[in-house]
């Protein structure tokens, strides 16, 4: 499973939008990306998913490069209540080693 | 309405006691996940099973056990070989018993506490 990089934390404020990016330099042909959202003393929530170029769905844009050794996901007009832990998944088949890492903690302040 | 449910919310322990931790989910998923959270960590998964009667251990498998008779149903027992069990735990599950990338459904987890 490739492992990921994320920023540990992120400050913004609301009505901006918040990109946060997550580095994937292993990746593999078959890996899809997948952002999960956590409130604290609760499970994860599937965000977006994708493989290449650009996903958009009702509350994130995720963009991925051509060499898809990163990925970003966009998070438009944040609001007091995205302010959560977001973390970057990469892989498809492989069970053997699930890698959710630290992610990343957005602070979003009035 | 559909979705995973986990039992207690709350679990106080002793050391040296076996506890058992439910999952329950309506979903009619073929695969089930536990994964364990420290405080101010990211999730690590314990075990998981593809399918009726079969499981696999994950990265942090021991002091652990688990069965799955059920398709709705996977139960975690966390036991006295376990030595710092204290901790959050979350069970999921996913439509496909093939591709870990599908969208997981988490519960809304148990948080154990051994006293």
């Amino acid at each position: 499973l490739a492992k990921t990089t994320q920023p540990i934390s992120m400050d913004s404020y609301e009505g901006q939008e918040v990109n946060i990016t997550c580095s994937h330099n292993n990746i593999a042909t078959n890996d899809y990306i997948t952002w999960y959202q956590q409130f604290p003393s609760q499970g994860p929530r599937f965000i977006i998913q994708g493989y290449k170029t650009k996903v958009t769905n009702e509350v994130a844009s995720l963009f991925i490069p051509a060499d898809r050794k990163s990925s970003t996901l966009s998070l438009p007009r944040v609001s007091l209540s995205d302010t959560a832990v977001y973390y970057c998944l990469v892989g498809l088949y492989n069970f053997n080693k699930f890698y959710f890492g630290s992610g990343t903690k957005l602070n979003v302040k009035p | 309405d559909g979705g995973i449910t986990q039992s207690p919310k709350y679990l106080f322990r002793k050391e040296g006691q076996n506890v058992t931790l439910s999952c329950e989910q309506n979903l009619n998923h073929d695969a089930m996940y536990w994964y364990r959270q420290d405080p101010g960590q990211g999730l690590r998964l314990i075990y998981y099973s593809q399918i009726v009667n079969d499981f696999q251990k994950g990265d942090i498998a021991e002091g652990y056990s688990v069965s799955r008779e059920k398709k709705e149903s996977f139960p975690l027992t966390v036991t006295s070989a376990q030595k710092n069990p204290t901790a959050f735990y979350l069970c999921a599950s996913s439509i496909s018993s093939g591709r870990w990338a599908d969208t997981q459904y988490f519960g809304p987890g148990t948080r154990l506490t051994v006293l």
